[in-house]
């Protein structure tokens, strides 16, 4: 069974600050996502990685597969950014379909 | 195209009520799931379908049930409501399996009572 552990649990952040979150995993995935869930509670998807690095406007995302570990980098960080980021991981193994989830990173900027 | 839609949005249930957790997608994918959201948790899988007519179970399915018979409409039942099924579903669609960007409902907030 994949565990996957984030970090930090909480951060609070000027605007403006570069923010990381890190996201590691115990066992061999096949896929990782990233998560944004709003204050609302409503979840989107920000990116979905299988090795590498990908981007997407202020957000940066990262995976290190030899690393089990992944990385989610926001730039010039805005309140807006405020919420809550999952990583998620598709373990490699067999078993069933679906995803196994970190706790959330509560990521509050401040003006 | 309205994605992922949930229903209802919010429901208190006594303890040994039943209900049905309504979702459903437009957009022709295939892969279906239901997660729980508990606090301070992370999301865990109930159940999953990988087409009409074809469904699984996930890592917490005890107290659930799930059919397909469509390939939009993918509803949850809780038979037997009891307090340990008080938290927030959602419900997500993808168009393969989750190597595939992952769409998720507005969520169903439930409290058993």
């Amino acid at each position: 069974k994949n565990e996957v552990e984030q970090s930090p649990q909480n951060l609070t952040a000027q605007e403006g600050e570069f923010i990381t979150i890190n996201c590691s995993y115990s066992v061999g995935i096949s896929a990782l996502h990233w998560l944004q869930q709003h204050p609302g509670g409503g979840i989107v998807s920000l990116f979905m990685l299988s090795s590498g690095k990908k981007k997407h406007g202020r957000l940066i995302a990262t995976i290190n597969i030899q690393e089990k570990h992944s990385s989610l980098h926001i730039t010039a960080s805005h309140p807006r950014d405020s919420a809550v980021y999952i990583c998620a991981v598709k373990s490699s193994g067999g078993g069933a379909d679906g995803l196994t989830f970190g706790k959330g990173t509560h990521l509050i900027i401040q003006p | 195209n309205a994605g992922v839609t949930q229903t209802p949005k919010f429901r208190i249930l006594k303890i040994g009520q039943s209900m049905t957790l309504q979702c459903t997608q437009d957009m022709n994918h295939n892969y279906m799931y239901w997660y729980r959201q508990d606090p301070g948790m992370g999301l865990k899988l109930i159940y999953y379908s990988v087409g009409a007519g074809i469904t699984d179970k996930g890592e917490v399915p005890n107290g659930y049930n799930v059919s397909r018979s469509t390939t939009e409409d993918f509803p949850l039942r809780l038979e037997l409501a009891a307090p340990s099924q008080t938290s927030v579903y959602f419900c997500a669609s993808s168009y393969r399996d989750t190597v595939y960007e992952q769409y998720f409902g507005p969520g169903t907030r439930l409290t058993v009572t």
